[in-house]
């Protein structure tokens, strides 16, 4: 079966630091991985994806995300926050073996980015 | 290029009625999913509908069920409702069953059940 972990509920850091929410998984096959961002009020939109090859993946808003099968983690990270990234973020794995499209989400971190 | 819409914004029902959300997905996009997103527990697959059939269904009473219009719209319909059925429901749609696209979402309809 499928999962995802986020162990941490909240994360603040302050502005200008690296920035770090984490994120684990459980699949049968590959994954293919995604992060969400979800502001007040909003739906979600689409930060970045892993589907193969590098395992440093790069997406919007300068965020990045490192696949590393071996711990099955898929951590985000921006190295300068912004008091703008606070924010509700989402970990999804798709597990490629089941042959069915729909995410698994895990239960989301609410970044706190303190001025 | 207009995003996923959703109507309405938000719903009022009392226990026992039915829910009717819509949703709208982005042009040219043939997959539609729906999830529920209940407070403390993320969210929940709910469906996914690929030119017009069901094609997967999350651990959700058969209350909860839905369709997709020939123009690739779709319709979740929740019946009996019940108090926890309080929730946001985002509607999300891709291009294809490729499995790598990413899901577009909407803004949700804030259901509320009294």
């Amino acid at each position: 079966a499928q999962s995802v972990a986020q162990p941490e509920d909240q994360v603040n850091v302050a502005e200008g630091n690296p920035l770090t929410v984490k994120c684990t998984y459980s699949v049968s096959g590959n994954p293919y991985l995604f992060w969400y961002v979800q502001y007040p009020n909003r739906g979600l939109q689409f930060l970045l994806k892993y589907i193969t090859g590098d395992n440093l993946v790069k997406g919007s808003y300068g965020f990045e995300a490192e696949f590393n099968k071996s711990q099955t983690s898929f951590h985000l990270k921006k190295p300068s926050a912004l008091v703008s990234d606070s924010a509700l973020y989402f970990c999804a794995v798709r597990d490629i073996q089941t042959g069915a499209n729909n995410l698994f989400f895990g239960t989301g971190t609410r970044l706190t980015v303190i001025p | 290029e207009a995003g996923v819409t959703q109507s309405p914004t938000h719903l009022i029902k009392t226990r026992g009625q039915q829910a009717t959300l819509r949703c709208s997905p982005i042009s040219g996009h043939t997959s539609v999913y729906w999830y529920q997103q209940a407070l403390g527990l993320g969210l929940q697959f709910l469906l996914w509908y690929d030119e017009g059939e069901e094609r997967n269904r999350g651990n959700f009473p058969p209350r909860f069920s839905g369709r997709q219009f020939p123009n690739y719209s779709s319709e979740l319909n929740v019946n009996a409702l019940e108090l926890e059925d309080s929730a946001l429901y985002l509607c999300a749609s891709s291009s294809g069953t490729s499995g790598f696209d990413e899901q577009f979402f909407g803004p949700g309809t804030r259901l509320t059940v009294l």
